[in-house]
């Protein structure tokens, strides 16, 4: 089934840097979601960008999705020790018996330093 | 508020004994999933229901059943829990159609000895 491969593994900045996360897959998608998940908890909703989007705001929140190359960025801006989580990015399957069916990877653990 | 609701949040138990990890949502969802997540493996999909008395197998079922007779509910059962099934346990719920947001429940941490 679909899955979405995050890229780094882990990321490690300074409070105020920017953090960009990556995110690539294998097939077709109607869109893509982000989740993230602070330790042991569970996984939070952050933004979905549909296949005709190009680029998505949410407050400190950009995601870009490049259909041609399959692949998908995060974007957080001004971080905040806050952020600290793992980030997931989940494209749904978009066909067969599994379709819609959403996929987690491994994520970016990121670790944002006060 | 929107809420998907485990119960319990941890337990340690012995192999052997059977438990039931309950999951209720109150946003009226007709899909709803379980997942366990283990260091190095990531989350995977245990089962999950499109509706009532409707579910399916995921990526990880053995060792594991599910029930959903009523809409708000789903039950993960371990019939015979064995120490490889220690693990973080997710419950989620979406709307219906295609690949919506997932809504989760905040986990259960289960050890079996």
């Amino acid at each position: 089934s679909q899955q979405g491969e995050e890229d780094p593994q882990a990321l490690s900045i300074q409070e105020g840097e920017n953090a960009t996360m990556n995110c690539s897959y294998k097939t077709s998608i109607n869109n893509l979601q982000w989740y993230r998940q602070n330790s042991g908890r569970g996984l939070v909703h952050l933004i979905l960008i549909r296949s005709n989007e190009r680029e998505k705001h949410s407050g400190r929140l950009r995601v870009t999705l490049d259909t041609s190359k399959k692949s998908s960025s995060l974007l957080i801006t001004a971080s905040r020790a806050a952020d600290t989580a793992s980030y997931f990015c989940a494209p749904p399957n978009a066909g067969g018996t599994s379709y819609g069916k959403l996929t987690f990877g491994q994520g970016t653990i990121l670790t944002v330093h006060p | 508020e929107a809420q998907v609701t485990q119960n319990p949040r941890y337990l340690i138990t012995v192999t052997g004994k059977k438990l039931t990890v309950t999951c209720s949502q109150n946003m009226n969802h007709e899909y709803m999933s379980w997942y366990r997540q283990d260091p190095g493996l990531g989350l995977r999909q245990i089962y999950y229901s499109m509706n009532v008395e409707v579910t399916d197998k995921g990526d990880v079922p053995e060792g594991y059943k599910v029930s959903r007779k009523e809409k708000r509910n789903f039950p993960l059962i371990l019939e015979s829990p064995s120490p490889n099934q220690t693990s973080l346990y997710f419950c989620a719920s979406r709307s219906q159609g295609y690949g919506g947001e997932l809504f989760f429940g905040e986990g259960s941490r289960l050890t079996v000895l």
